[in-house]
């Protein structure tokens, strides 16, 4: 079955700095991949997702993510932070269309200093 | 247009008892699912329902019983609730599409603890 590992549980960086969650996935498959972000008290929302179309998926809120298969990777940057994007972010993995065998990483909390 | 919604939004039961969440989609959404969140392991899928009619166990299921109760609605039941069971649970939807996945819309949550 497919997995999902997320490195590091909490990352910190100061406003205007590049933010790099790591995630890495296992798959006998090529996957489709998903990072989700997850606001204080509320339900995650879909960042971004890879479908096989392009190696380097842009998301909202000036995230993006580069499928590398090589290193079975999906790591999510932003050039610059900024306060709004403290929360929690996970990645997913996927091998259905209906997403029934969804698999979520254990979350990287993204703290953001000024 | 309201997503997804849950009811109630917390709740504390004491062991033995049983009680059932309860989901609604509103975007004409074929697909729902039921998930929990416990720290430091993210989202685990417990149902979920491919269309109207239709259940399937997920990665989790022992403990808990759905009823799809027509394309809107879905309910999670926990017929004798567990400490084990405390966790936030979330409903999530989507529209089912054969030629790639979809996003799922998830709905706020429910922070249910059992003591």
């Amino acid at each position: 079955a497919q997995s999902v590992t997320q490195l590091g549980s909490h990352v910190s960086v100061s406003e205007g700095a590049l933010v790099l969650l790591r995630c890495n996935y296992s798959s006998s498959v090529p996957p489709y991949l998903f990072w989700y972000v997850q606001y204080p008290n509320q339900g995650l929302q879909l960042l971004l997702k890879y479908t096989s179309a392009a190696t380097l998926v842009k998301g909202i809120n000036g995230f993006e993510a580069e499928f590398k298969k090589s290193e079975t990777s999906f790591h999510l940057t932003k050039p610059s932070a900024h306060m709004s994007d403290a929360a929690e972010y996970f990645c997913a993995v996927s091998l259905s269309y209906n997403n029934n065998d969804m698999r979520f990483g254990a979350g990287t909390r993204l703290t953001v200093k000024p | 247009n309201a997503g997804v919604t849950q009811t109630p939004k917390f709740q504390v039961l004491k062991t033995g008892q049983s009680m059932t969440l309860q989901c609604a989609q509103d975007m004409n959404h074929n697909s729902m699912y039921w998930y929990r969140q416990d720290p430091g392991m993210g989202l685990r899928l417990i149902y979920y329902s491919a269309s109207e009619g239709t259940t399937d166990k997920g990665e989790v299921p022992n403990g808990y019983n759905v009823s799809r109760l027509n394309k809107r609605e879905f309910s999670l039941r926990l017929e004798s609730a567990a400490p084990s069971q405390t966790s936030v649970y979330f409903c999530a939807s989507t529209r089912s599409k054969t030629s790639a996945p979809l996003e799922q819309y998830f709905g706020p949550g429910t922070r249910l603890t059992v003591t």
